[in-house]
């Protein structure tokens, strides 16, 4: 299995762009989770998905950002417009139902907001 | 609410000799307890975890933990560090009590280990 997936690696844009970040999680695995690491506030979660569906975007820092699950195999994180603070690196991670717990991180985003 | 506390940015120590990272956490019920390890440019890796049983719990690398529900704490050690070992190591928690899946992560410890 490749693992998780994430697209871009990089992403360099200018204030006020949109800006999509893309994940494909493990095959089979029921829960996907957007995560943004930062130095100053460390690793946050953002918003995860069950089978698809949004549970908890509680983590979501303002309207400019949104999450989209069309299918099992695939995951969006939208910013628009994007601003200098949203410099971050975006991880997406899955893992299966069941108690096993262990979480499978990609490789990450590594997004500049100029 | 949950949260992890890693008292230690930082943890420096000669190859050979023993590293321990340590984890203190606070939970309103019964928690799930982890260690997971991030390499420079890569995603997090898990390296262990604590659900109910014996509390010394043994991971990827030679890593083992030890899960004290009097002391609130969950330190990750291993008994002869490598150089390869130099990476941040993040502690995180769930409450089981909680109806979700979220865990809350530590600030992370970065560890060196000197040749």
């Amino acid at each position: 299995d490749a693992g998780v997936i994430q697209s871009p690696r990089h992403e360099v844009t200018e204030m006020g762009q949109e800006v999509t970040l893309r994940c494909k999680p493990i095959s089979g695995h029921d829960y996907l989770f957007w995560y943004r690491q930062t130095m100053m506030r460390g690793l946050e979660l953002l918003i995860y998905f069950n089978n698809n569906v949004p549970i908890d975007d509680s983590g979501m820092p303002e309207d400019r950002f949104s999450a989209k699950m069309p299918n099992a195999s695939f995951s969006t994180l939208k910013i628009q417009p994007s601003e200098p603070r949203d410099s971050a690196v975006y991880f997406c991670a899955s893992r299966p139902q069941g108690a096993n717990e262990k979480l499978f991180f990609g490789s990450g985003t590594q997004l500049s907001v100029l | 609410a949950q949260s992890v506390a890693q008292p230690e940015d930082q943890v420096n120590v000669a190859e050979g000799n023993p590293l321990t990272v340590k984890c203190t956490y606070s939970v309103s019920g019964n928690p799930y307890l982890f260690w997971y390890v991030q390499y420079p440019n890569r995603g997090l890796q898990f390296l262990l975890k604590y659900i109910t049983g014996d509390n010394l719990v043994k991971g990827s690398y030679g890593f083992e933990a030890e899960f004290n529900k009097s002391q609130t704490s969950f330190h990750l050690k291993k008994p002869s560090a490598l150089v390869s070992d130099s990476a941040l190591y993040f502690c995180a928690v769930r409450d089981i009590f909680r109806g979700d899946y979220k865990l809350s992560f530590g600030a992370g410890t970065t560890v060196t280990v000197r040749a």
